[in-house]
């Protein structure tokens, strides 16, 4: 059955490192989205895009992080450097937006668990 | 901006009963509210959706209601089970639109046998 997947699921890095995290969104999905979770801020939204246009990054901190579509099967977030407060579970996930309809559910997939040390 | 309040203790109920689950929420009313589940480790899994303009949805052993007088969402799961248990999350419209959602932090539910 169709599934968003993420690369890797887990990963650990050390301070200062380049960290690229992979999504495939569910095919015919227009909508990706990045979060991150964490116990303290919960599920924060990172980056979105729609039909591979990048909507709002407001969520990130541009300094260090970027999120790309290079196709419509794949979206990447990646931090550079990345620092020990990146560590989180961050989660893609996407959805299919019909114009002039509300709010429709939105895949997740099992996120990157990322640990910075 | 928006805060969502959800309670943050974990609910303990008893098998067979009904767990009713709290979504608070300040400033603007959303055009639509939408309930998911998550199991440790795992992501977010979709429920329900809820429009402004309706106030119950129904859905198997699931309901959710929605006062925008309120500004409260409650979720409700009859007849409760042991696999009910997980973390269930409110997720509310953001102005922005474009599908963007405003997750509450969870409410982590426990049912016993």
């Amino acid at each position: 059955d169709a599934r968003v997947t993420q690369t890797p699921r887990h990963k650990v890095t050390e301070m200062g490192q380049e960290v690229t995290m992979r999504c495939q969104p569910i095919l015919g999905h227009n909508t990706v989205f990045w979060y991150r979770q964490t116990m303290m801020q919960g599920l924060e939204l990172l980056a979105y895009f729609r039909n591979r246009a990048p909507l709002d990054d407001s969520g990130m901190p541009k300094d260090r992080f970027s999120a790309e579509m290079p196709d419509a099967t794949l979206a990447t977030l990646k931090i550079q450097p990345s620092e020990p407060r990146d560590s989180a579970v961050y989660f893609c996930a996407s959805g299919l937006h019909i114009a002039g309809g509300p709010g429709n559910e939105q895949f997740f997939g099992p996120g990157t668990r990322l640990t910075v040390l | 901006s928006q805060k969502i309040e959800q309670n943050s203790e974990a609910l303990n109920i008893q098998e067979g009963k009904t767990a009713t689950l709290t979504c608070n929420y300040t400033n603007y009313s959303p055009a639509y509210l939408q309930w998911y589940r998550q199991d440790p480790g795992r992501g977010p899994v979709f429920l329900l959706l809820i429009r402004e303009n309706e106030k119950e949805k129904r859905k198997e052993r699931l309901k959710v209601t929605f006062d925008t007088t309120l500004k409260q969402s409650l979720f409700h799961i009859t007849a409760s089970q042991p696999a009910d248990s997980a973390t269930y999350l409110c997720a509310l419209e953001h102005p922005g639109g474009y599908n963007k959602l405003i997750f509450g932090a969870g409410t982590r539910l426990a049912v016993h046998p």
